[in-house]
């Protein structure tokens, strides 16, 4: 089975650019989750979504939006970037959100902004 | 806001030895509790979930959970050094959400 992929890999923009990261959750899995991973920290939660609704939001500016899709992939957006959006995008997929749910992480996207 | 404290690294253990993780959360509520190891350059690869307070055994892996105290361990025996690696400690409470720390970095001396 496949696991949790993303794309792209790597990504590199220009400061006031849009971006967008894609994520397929593993086969059966119905709950997409985003962190952001900057160098040197462990990974923070910027959104959740089940069944295609938003389920939690991280403390993260209005210039992040993301959205679920019938298929249970999802998309991450973000607008003007900066440079401190510069980081592993990682994406996480469970099956429910429940807390009792183990959660498993893609490659990431290591996004560049300059 | 949630926090989760880990051991300051770089924790450095001979081949063949014991490393010992730790880590404390200040979110009372928090249910569940997983160690993820994560490669330089790579994402976090899950490897022990703990619910219950005590002892949870997974091979080499020992995690030990304490609600009262608010702490949650990793023990690996054996360390080798493929174990060299960051070790994330999250807990995920009732919003569902992994609440993570910095890290321990962990090398393991052939």
């Amino acid at each position: 089975d496949a696991g949790v992929t993303q794309s792209p890999t790597h990504l590199i923009k220009t400061r006031g650019q849009h971006v967008t990261l894609r994520c397929s959750p593993i086969s059966g899995h119905k709950s997409v989750s985003w962190y952001q991973q900057v160098l040197g920290q462990g990974p923070q939660f910027i959104f959740q979504y089940y069944e295609k609704e938003e389920r939690g939001r991280g403390n993260f500016p209005d210039r992040f939006s993301a959205r679920q899709f019938p298929n249970y992939s999802s998309e991450l957006n973000v607008n003007a970037l900066l440079l401190g959006d510069s980081a592993l995008y990682l994406c996480a997929s469970s099956w429910r959100t429940v807390p009792n749910t183990e959660a498993f992480f893609g490659q990431g996207t290591r996004l560049t902004v300059v | 806001q949630k926090e989760v404290e880990q051991n300051s690294g770089p924790l450095s253990v001979p081949e063949g030895a014991i490393a010992s993780l730790n880590c404390t959360y200040s979110d009372r509520v928090s249910q569940s509790f997983f160690w993820y190891r994560q490669y330089s350059g790579k994402s976090p690869e899950l490897i022990m979930s703990i619910y219950s307070n005590g002892d949870k055994e997974d091979g080499r892996f020992t995690a030990q959970l304490n609600k009262a105290s608010q702490y949650v361990s990793l023990l690996i025996r054996d360390s080798q050094p493929s174990d060299s690696a960051t070790y994330l400690c999250a807990p995920r409470g009732t919003g569902n959400q992994f609440y993570f720390g910095t890290g321990t970095s962990l090398t393991v001396i052939p």
